[in-house]
C-alpha cells in the first residue's frame, strides 16, 4: 500500500479567505497525482490530473502544482466561497493502473 | 445521458449472508474499480479491472469477489469471509488505467 499524506485533516474558514492543502507522495515511480471533490451526498468529482514535474493547473478560482522530485501537490482555492465547502481528494498512481487515495482535507467555508 | 449506476443506495444483510452490490457504467470505460471508505479511512481499493474478463486484487481484496462479463458491468460480491463489511462502497471507472475516474453515487452496506 503506497502512502499518501493530505493535510491538513479539516479546515474552517471564513467567506473570501485563500486557503491551500498539502498532499504527499511516494518520490519514486510516479505516474500521475489527482485532485477530487468530493461534496456530501454526492459522487467524488475530478479536479485535476497532473503528469509532469512541475505541472500547474488552474480551475476558476482552483488551482493546483506538483513536484514530483520531492513528492508533494498543493491546491489553492482563492477568495473561498460557501459552495467550496466540500472534501478534497488527492491520489497517486506509480502504475498506470491504479490510484491510491489520501484520507482527504475536509473544508468547510462560513459566509 | 452518460454516467456510473450504483445500486441500490441502502443496502441491509444478516451477518453470514452474501450481497452483490450493482455497478454499470455507460461511459464505454475499459477500467472499473470497486472502493471501500471507512470513517476516518480514505477510499480504499478492493478490486479493479482493466479490461473484460480480467481483473486484479486491489489492497483489501479479501472478502470479496468480482466479475466482469461485459464491458459496462463490474460487480462486487461481498461473502460471508469479510470480517467487518458495513461499510460505504464506491465504484468508478475510467477511459483507461490512471486516467481521470468517474464515481457512482454509492451504496451504504450494513450488516446486521
Amino acid at each position: 500500500i503506497l502512502n499518501v499524506e493530505q493535510s491538513p485533516q479539516s479546515l474552517h474558514v471564513q467567506e473570501g479567505d485563500s486557503t491551500n492543502f498539502t498532499c504527499s507522495f511516494p518520490s519514486s515511480n510516479f505516474y500521475a497525482l489527482h485532485w477530487y471533490r468530493w461534496e456530501t451526498a454526492k459522487s467524488p468529482e475530478a479536479l485535476f490530473v497532473m503528469t509532469l514535474n512541475g505541472d500547474e493547473k488552474k480551475k476558476g478560482r482552483i488551482s493546483a502544482t506538483l513536484n514530483t522530485k520531492e513528492g508533494y501537490s498543493y491546491l489553492y482555492i482563492k477568495g473561498s466561497q460557501p459552495e467550496d465547502s466540500a472534501t478534497y481528494l488527492c491520489a497517486f498512481s506509480n502504475s498506470g493502473y491504479a490510484l491510491n487515495f489520501g484520507k482527504g482535507t475536509s473544508l468547510l467555508v462560513t459566509p | 445521458d452518460g454516467g456510473i449506476t450504483q445500486s441500490p443506495k441502502y443496502l441491509f444483510r444478516k451477518e453470514g449472508q452474501n450481497v452483490t452490490l450493482s455497478c454499470e457504467q455507460n461511459l464505454n470505460h475499459d477500467a472499473m474499480y470497486w472502493y471501500r471508505q471507512d470513517p476516518g479511512q480514505g477510499l480504499r481499493l478492493i478490486y479493479y479491472s482493466q479490461i473484460v474478463n480480467d481483473f486484479q486484487k486491489g489492497d483489501i481484496a479479501e472478502g470479496y469477489s468480482v466479475s466482469r462479463e461485459k464491458k459496462e458491468s463490474f460487480p462486487l460480491t461481498v461473502t460471508s469471509a469479510q470480517k467487518n463489511p458495513t461499510a460505504f462502497y464506491l465504484c468508478a471507472s475510467s477511459l483507461v488505467g490512471a486516467d481521470t475516474q468517474y464515481f457512482g453515487p454509492g451504496t451504504r452496506l450494513t450488516v446486521l
